[in-house]
C-alpha cells in the first residue's frame, strides 16, 4: 500500500516568487493537512481539506493557501516567497478524523528561499 | 490556547537503559494524544495513540506512553534503549471534530550512546 507521496523532495526559490507543492494521499484517505516545520517554530498547522473543502485552518497569512482536487490529492500554494518561508512542509493525510484515525505523514518537501 | 509542553529538547540514554520522554498537555476538555518519531530527512511516524480507552497505550518499536489525567501528561517511555531509537519525537494533541488538526509539541532529541 503506498503512503502519503510528496512531490518534490526539495525545491529552492527566490524571493518573491511563488511555489505550488503536491500531496497524494493514502488510496482510500479524504482528509488532507499540510504543516509547516522550522527550527524555530516547531510544527504549525496550515490547513485541513476534506473532500474537496477547506475544514479547518491555521494561523498563516493569506500568501498560503491550498486546494483539493476531486480524487483527493492536494497542493499548497504560496505567493511572493519570503526568507522566512524556508521550511520542510510536511502532508498528512486520514480517513477522517485525526480521533478515529490519526494521521499518516508523507516525507516532506524542503523549500529554501534565497 | 491548547498547548503541548515537551520537558527536555535533548535527551542522552546510553544503549539498554530506560528510555522517558516528558509531555504535558494544557487542556479544558478531554484530549487525543500522540507520539510521533522523525528520523532525518524523513516525514513523522505514528509511534502511538490515546483515545480514551485505556490508559496505558502501547505502540511500535516497544515504546509506551500512560494518560494521567490529573497530571495532564503523556510520557512515552521504552525499557530498554536502541542505538536505533535515535531521533526525534514529538507529542501532539488534538480536540476532535472539524477542530482535529494536530498541535505538536517542540520535540525532543533522543540520542543513544553505545
Amino acid at each position: 500500500k503506498a503512503g502519503v507521496t510528496q512531490t518534490p523532495r526539495y525545491l529552492i526559490k527566490t524571493r518573491g516568487q511563488q511555489v505550488t507543492l503536491s500531496c497524494s494521499p493514502i488510496s482510500g484517505h479524504r482528509s488532507v493537512s499540510w504543516y509547516q516545520q522550522t527550527p524555530g517554530q516547531g510544527l504549525q498547522f496550515l490547513f485541513e481539506y476534506f473532500s474537496e473543502t477547506q475544514r479547518n485552518k491555521g494561523n498563516f497569512p493569506g500568501r498560503f493557501s491550498g486546494r483539493q482536487f476531486s480524487n483527493s490529492r492536494s497542493e499548497m500554494n504560496v505567493s511572493t516567497l519570503e526568507l522566512g518561508d524556508s521550511a520542510l512542509y510536511l502532508c498528512a493525510s486520514s480517513l477522517g478524523t485525526a480521533t478515529n484515525y490519526g494521521y499518516t505523514f508523507g516525507s516532506g518537501t524542503r523549500l529554501t528561499v534565497v | 490556547a491548547q498547548s503541548v509542553t515537551q520537558l527536555g529538547s535533548h535527551v542522552s540514554v546510553s544503549e539498554g537503559a530506560l528510555v522517558l520522554l516528558r509531555c504535558n498537555y494544557s487542556s479544558s476538555v478531554p484530549p487525543y494524544l500522540f507520539w510521533y518519531v522523525q528520523y532525518p530527512n524523513q516525514g513523522l511516524q505514528l509511534l502511538l495513540k490515546y483515545t480514551s480507552a485505556a490508559t496505558l497505550v502501547k505502540g511500535i518499536n516497544g515504546f509506551e506512553a500512560e494518560f494521567k489525567k490529573s497530571e495532564t501528561s503523556f510520557h512515552l517511555t521504552k525499557p530498554s534503549a536502541h542505538m536505533s531509537d535515535a531521533a526525534e519525537y514529538f507529542c501532539a494533541v488534538t480536540y476532535g471534530g472539524s477542530q482535529g488538526n494536530l498541535i505538536f509539541g517542540k520535540g525532543t532529541k533522543l540520542s543513544v550512546k553505545p
